[in-house]
């Protein structure tokens, strides 16, 4: 069935240094590619997302690539904060409207 | 527009009990997702439900387990005979779906944390 895999599971960086997660998808029908940020005890909230057609789009300091050949798209962060520290899911969603999750990354940012 | 609701938020359950857990959709949202995520693990997909309809369960455990999103009134999850396994958050999320352009964006709830004693 549908997998996505995802790397690290967690990510320990400086303030102000730049974070990559990256991500593998294993159904070729896969079109969308969402990235998620969860908090400590609160709920899974979008940040940025991709489609198939494109393969890259950047949102202030957050930037997503997508390689369709390798099933394979990536999550950046630069100039790291704090309040970056949460964990994030990469997720892809196929023909069928369902959206896979990845195992997620806690990643750490020191003051 | 309020935002995704579920309730109840915290349900705690001796082992045997059943559980119902309630979502209602974001105005507008026809499409719901269960997930359900486990202390330090990722969102696990269970069921996709439109308005009387089951759309994909493929992630839904054989036994004990079932969901329905009636024409009026919230989605429900169903756990029968609940076991200690079954503690986890179940998060319920909603998607509107356009036939011109379906954006997959999910917007999600609060979350039900299930407890078993």
């Amino acid at each position: 069935g549908e997998n996505v895999e995802q790397h690290p599971s967690t990510l320990s960086v400086q303030e102000g240094d730049s974070a990559v997660i990256k991500c593998t998808y294993s159904d070729s029908a896969s079109n969308y590619f969402p990235w998620y940020k969860q908090e400590l005890g609160k709920r899974p909230q979008l940040i940025i997302d991709i489609r198939s057609n494109v393969g890259e789009k950047k949102d202030q300091r957050i930037a997503v690539t997508l390689n369709k050949t390798a099933k394979h798209f990536s999550l950046h962060i630069t100039e790291t904060q704090p309040e970056d520290s949460a964990v994030y899911f990469c997720a892809a969603m196929g023909g069928g409207f369902k959206t896979i999750f990845g195992a997620g990354t806690r990643l750490f940012v020191k003051a | 527009n309020a935002g995704v609701m579920q309730n109840p938020r915290h349900l705690v359950r001796r082992r045997g009990q059943e559980a119902r857990l309630r979502c209602s959709p974001m105005k507008g949202h026809s499409h719901v997702y269960w997930y359900r995520q486990l202390p330090e693990e990722g969102l696990k997909f269970m069921v996709y439900l439109q308005k009387e309809n089951i759309i994909d369960e493929s992630g839904m455990p054989k036994e004990r387990f079932s969901a329905e999103f009636p024409k009026e009134g919230p989605s429900i999850l169903r756990i029968q005979q609940v076991v200690r396994g079954d503690s986890a958050a179940y998060f319920c999320a909603s998607s509107p779906l356009s036939q011109d352009f379906y954006t997959g964006e999910l917007f999600f709830g609060e979350g039900s944390r299930l407890t078993v004693l």
